[in-house]
């Protein structure tokens, strides 16, 4: 079964507004958790990496005021999309290993569509 | 940082022929590559990965080898079935803790019968 649970699965909401993305780690401690966005038939980009009581890490031309991380506990991170525009429409999946060099294990993902 | 190429970006074949995927990687430091597949709007799934003290690596119909020399590794799918058109993405890692996934850009496999 599924070892990272990600909420919700589907979001459309109006421009303007803030969505909140949610990924838990089932039945093992993340300290360390990976955010990637997905355009369609793109591939996965790597947006930031989420470490367990300190700030997350972004990549290059991702925006951190756009894009809050917040890793409070070992089980999980959330992703927030601060007024998000239809720019920012996209699919968005969280991972983490269960053991550090370990296969990296996705959540279901969220498809974000702004109107 | 790591830089995955991949090709081709897409492969047609005839059901029960071989397709091949290859991929490159810059960071000679990347030891873990795993290969997934990914169907529309679903997550992706994990097929098979190769670590880099292994050459071959095989699983029933599909294998993975890696040449750490030349820095590419490739997928092979024998015998396939049109189950298997998805979109495949090669993926490479370094060992540090907390290193994430790069991902190649993605080969979209269209098996006919």
């Amino acid at each position: 079964g599924a070892v990272v649970s990600q909420h919700p699965s589907w979001v459309i909401c109006k421009s303007g507004t803030s969505v909140k993305i949610e990924c838990r780690s089932l039945d093992f401690q993340a300290t360390t958790m990976f955010w990637y966005r997905q355009f369609p038939k793109q591939s996965l980009m790597l947006m930031a990496t989420s470490n367990e009581g300190s700030k997350a890490t972004y990549e290059q031309g991702v925006e951190k005021d756009k894009f809050l991380i917040n890793h409070a506990s070992l089980t999980l991170s959330t992703l927030t999309v601060t007024s998000a525009h239809p720019e920012d429409s996209s699919f968005y999946i969280c991972s983490a290993p269960t053991v550090s060099n370990q296969p990296q294990h996705f959540g279901d993902g969220t498809r974000l569509s702004i109107l | 940082g790591e830089n995955v190429e991949q090709h081709p970006s897409t492969l047609s074949v005839q059901e029960g022929d071989s397709a091949v995927i290859k991929c490159t990687y810059s960071d000679s430091a990347s030891n873990y590559f795993p290969w997934y597949k990914q169907e529309l709007g679903k997550r992706p799934q994990l097929i098979i990965d190769i670590r880099s003290n292994v050459g071959e690596k095989k699983d029933q119909r599909i294998a993975v080898t890696l040449n750490k020399t030349a820095k590419h590794f490739s997928l092979h799918i024998t015998e396939t079935q049109p189950e298997d058109s998805a979109v495949y993405f090669c993926a490479a890692r370094g060992n540090q803790a907390g290193t994430a996934l790069i991902f190649g850009k993605g080969t979209t496999l269209s098996v006919s019968s």
